[in-house]
C-alpha cells in the first residue's frame, strides 16, 4: 500500500534552535498535510498544502509541497518547549478524502 | 476553528463487554467521519469511513461485526467495540470532514480504551 516515510523516529534539539522534518513517498499526492499530536490527544492540523511548490507559513512553522509532489518538509524556527510532540505528515488517498499518515517524528526540546 | 468531541475520553471495561464511543462535530455538519486506532508509539491507522445515512466502509483487516459504526446524523458517529478483549485496548480517534470551503479533517481528542 501507499507509504509515507518520515525519519528519524525521534529528534532532540535545544530550545531556540530551528528544526526541519521531511516526508517522502514513492507515489504522487495532490494534498500534503502536517499534524502535531500531544500525548493523549488527537492530532491537530498545522499546515495544509494543496499545490506543488507551495510554501506556506503558520507562525514559526513553514511547510513546502515538493515540486515532484512526492515529498514535503516542515520547518520549525526558534523552537520552544511546547513544540514537544509527535509530528505526522499525511496525504489524501482515494475517495472521501481518506488520510494516510506517516509514522511520525517525536520531537524533544531541551530547555 | 472547527471542533470535534469524543466521549468518553477514557473507559475501562471487562473482557466480553461492549463499549460505545461517540464522536460529534460541534459546529459543522459532517457527512463523512473517520475512525482511527493508534497503538503506543505508532501512527494512526484508519479503521473505517463512517457515512451519514449509509453503511460504513471498513479498511482491510478490520472486522465490521466487531467494530460497529453508526452515523445516524450529520453531527454524530458512534463506534461500538463488541465483546471487547484485552487486545482491543488502544487509543481510538475519530475525525470529521468539514466539506465547506477547503476540505479539512478535524480530529477528536481520542478515547483511551482499556479492556481487563
Amino acid at each position: 500500500g501507499q507509504q509515507l516515510n518520515q525519519s528519524p523516529q525521534s529528534m532532540f534539539i535545544q530550545e531556540g534552535e530551528d528544526v526541519s522534518m521531511n516526508c517522502t513517498s514513492s507515489s504522487i499526492f495532490n494534498t500534503w498535510l502536517w499534524y502535531k499530536q500531544d500525548p493523549g490527544e488527537g492530532p491537530v492540523l498545522l499546515i495544509a498544502l494543496y499545490k506543488a511548490g507551495e510554501l506556506t507559513s503558520n507562525g514559526r512553522l513553514t511547510a513546502q509541497f515538493g515540486i515532484t509532489r512526492k515529498d514535503s518538509f516542515l520547518n520549525i524556527s526558534a523552537s520552544i518547549p511546547s513544540d514537544v510532540g509527535i509530528y505526522f505528515c499525511a496525504v489524501n488517498t482515494g475517495a472521501n478524502s481518506k488520510l494516510t499518515f506517516g509514522k511520525g517524528i517525536t520531537l524533544s526540546v531541551r530547555p | 476553528g472547527a471542533v470535534v468531541s469524543q466521549h468518553p475520553s477514557r473507559v475501562i471495561c471487562k473482557s466480553g463487554t461492549s463499549v460505545k464511543i461517540e464522536c460529534r462535530s460541534l459546529d459543522f455538519q459532517a457527512t463523512t467521519m473517520f475512525w482511527y486506532r493508534q497503538f503506543p508509539k505508532q501512527s494512526l491507522m484508519l479503521m473505517a469511513t463512517s457515512n451519514e445515512g449509509s453503511k460504513a466502509t471498513y479498511e482491510q483487516g478490520v472486522e465490521k461485526d466487531k467494530f460497529l459504526i453508526n452515523h445516524a446524523s450529520l453531527t454524530l458517529s458512534t463506534l461500538t467495540v463488541t465483546s471487547a478483549h484485552p487486545e482491543d485496548s488502544s487509543f481510538y480517534i475519530c475525525s470529521a470532514r468539514d466539506e465547506v470551503g477547503v476540505e479539512t479533517q478535524y480530529f477528536g481528542p481520542g478515547t483511551r480504551l482499556l479492556v481487563l
